[in-house]
């Protein structure tokens, strides 16, 4: 059974540095790209990026270029998105999901960040 | 990349059928047949219902069903229930090779 299983919830202060995981199981993980997408409290989805863990090419949204940063560290399955001064604005919750060719057929359960001082 | 346009609510009623429009541009909904939609419930993670424009996933009701014409994508749900009450989203490859959501679409079955 595929399942993408990431990190609890997080509450940090602005400034503070956070990297929260997705674990990857059921399938073999390298051959296929994990994306993130976040969503603000009450908001819609918005793309933020995207890794092959093969070879950990990444494509990011510009919108989130330079904001956040996506590695992967496929010795064991997972991927991670990382932020090194969270701001306020950052409070959302953040999904990972596996692209299978152009759409995303499985998905994480939600990590929520709650950055506040 | 601006996200794909999307009705902020629809409704319709039990048993009745509905339609959720997505509109993007070429570099998006209309270059590719690769439009995909999503279900999410309150708290829950997206759940994949059309793919490829117009395909669906194993074990998803057949009445959804997707379409597209030029920049346009919809989502139909026959048959309504009261359990499909909740927010859709469309989704695009883009010709960045990124992918772009829709705003979201809240549905109310009356």
């Amino acid at each position: 059974e595929v399942q993408l299983v990431q990190s609890g919830a997080e509450v940090k202060k602005p400034g503070e540095s956070l990297k929260i995981s997705c674990k990857g199981s059921g399938y073999s993980f390298t051959n296929y790209w994990i994306g993130w997408v976040r969503q603000m409290p009450g908001k819609g989805l918005e793309w933020m990026g995207i890794i092959y863990p093969s070879d950990s090419d990444i494509r990011y949204s510009p919108s989130f270029q330079g904001q956040v940063i996506i590695s992967v560290d496929k010795s064991i399955s997972t991927a991670y998105l990382q932020w090194s001064s969270l701001k306020a604005s950052d409070t959302a919750v953040y999904y990972c999901a596996r692209r299978y060719e152009k759409y995303f057929d499985y998905w994480g359960q939600g990590t929520l960040v709650t950055v506040s001082s | 990349q601006s996200a794909l346009t999307q009705p902020a609510s629809v409704s319709g009623s039990l048993g009745q059928s509905t339609t959720i429009s997505c509109t993007g541009t070429s570099s998006d909904v209309g270059g590719y047949n690769y439009v995909s939609w999503y279900q999410q419930h309150p708290g829950k993670a997206p759940k994949l219902m059309i793919y490829d424009v117009s395909n669906r996933p194993s074990g998803v009701s057949n009445r959804f069903s997707g379409s597209k014409s030029g920049n346009t994508a919809s989502l139909t749900i026959s048959g309504l229930q009261a359990e499909d009450e909740t927010d859709y989203y469309c989704s695009s490859f883009t010709s960045s090779s990124t992918w772009v959501f829709g705003g979201g679409t809240k549905l109310t079955v009356l």
